[in-house]
């Protein structure tokens, strides 16, 4: 998958432990993006990162945070998780460094996520 | 702000039938216009993009879509299915490119089921 490895693939948790998820390309892309794909609601963007330190929210970020120290490392994190964030979260990636192309994203396998 | 209806939930067709898949945006400016595929339990593949130019754009697997500004469509067409078709399918729309805007927005998806 073009370079994207996400971690764990599976995780099962409890409600109001902290969960963080991993995605880790070796594309050297400069933007990373956390989506969360739901049952009648296709992918809704979460966050995403324009650069090393540099991230924004997206349309559901509420309850999610996310870190990038390095431009290979993504991290997204539910400081408490709740059954509501059930999910399956995928990670992208686009535009090499010093590109000037429309964001085609490139995705990874996803991490399936329940919250009991 | 920047939307993607899907109007088809799920979609049911014959094998060696035509196939078109509906797809409206909203965007105040030139639209990056995208399709995706995702198999069962894999992540998303990339079919085809617009950015500018022909209308009409051939993608992977035999796929084409025709933007039509008119109409704010982008609907994903192909002449004949075949069973190893059976996916859901993600029109998006390109919101911005370069610095701190460079994210895709989703429509929800439409399930497509091939009949043999």
């Amino acid at each position: 998958d073009a370079g994207i490895t996400q971690s764990p693939r599976h995780k099962v948790t409890e409600t109001g432990t902290p969960v963080t998820l991993r995605c880790h390309q070796t594309e050297n892309h400069r933007y990373m993006y956390w989506y969360r794909q739901d049952p009648g609601h296709g992918l809704r963007l979460i966050h995403y990162s324009y650069g090393v330190k540099d991230t924004d929210k997206g349309e559901v970020s509420d309850g999610y945070s996310v870190s990038r120290s390095k431009t290979e490392d993504f991290l997204l994190t539910l400081e408490s998780a709740t059954s509501s964030q059930t999910s399956v979260y995928f990670c992208a990636i686009s535009g090499r460094e010093g590109a000037r192309t429309p964001n085609v994203l490139t995705f990874g396998a996803g991490s399936r996520l329940t919250v009991l | 702000a920047q939307s993607v209806t899907q109007p088809d939930i799920h979609i049911t067709v014959s094998e060696g039938a035509s196939l078109e898949l509906r797809c409206n945006y909203s965007y105040g400016a030139t639209p990056y216009l995208f399709w995706y595929v995702q198999s069962p339990g894999q992540g998303l593949q990339l079919l085809l993009k617009y950015f500018s130019g022909d209308t009409l754009v051939q993608g992977i697997k035999g796929f084409e879509a025709e933007f039509k500004r008119s109409q704010s469509s982008f609907n994903l067409r192909k002449p004949s299915v075949h069973w190893s078709d059976a996916a859901e399918y993600f029109c998006a729309v390109g919101a911005g490119y370069g610095g701190a805007t460079n994210k895709l927005i989703f429509g929800t998806g439409t399930l497509l089921a091939v009949q043999p």
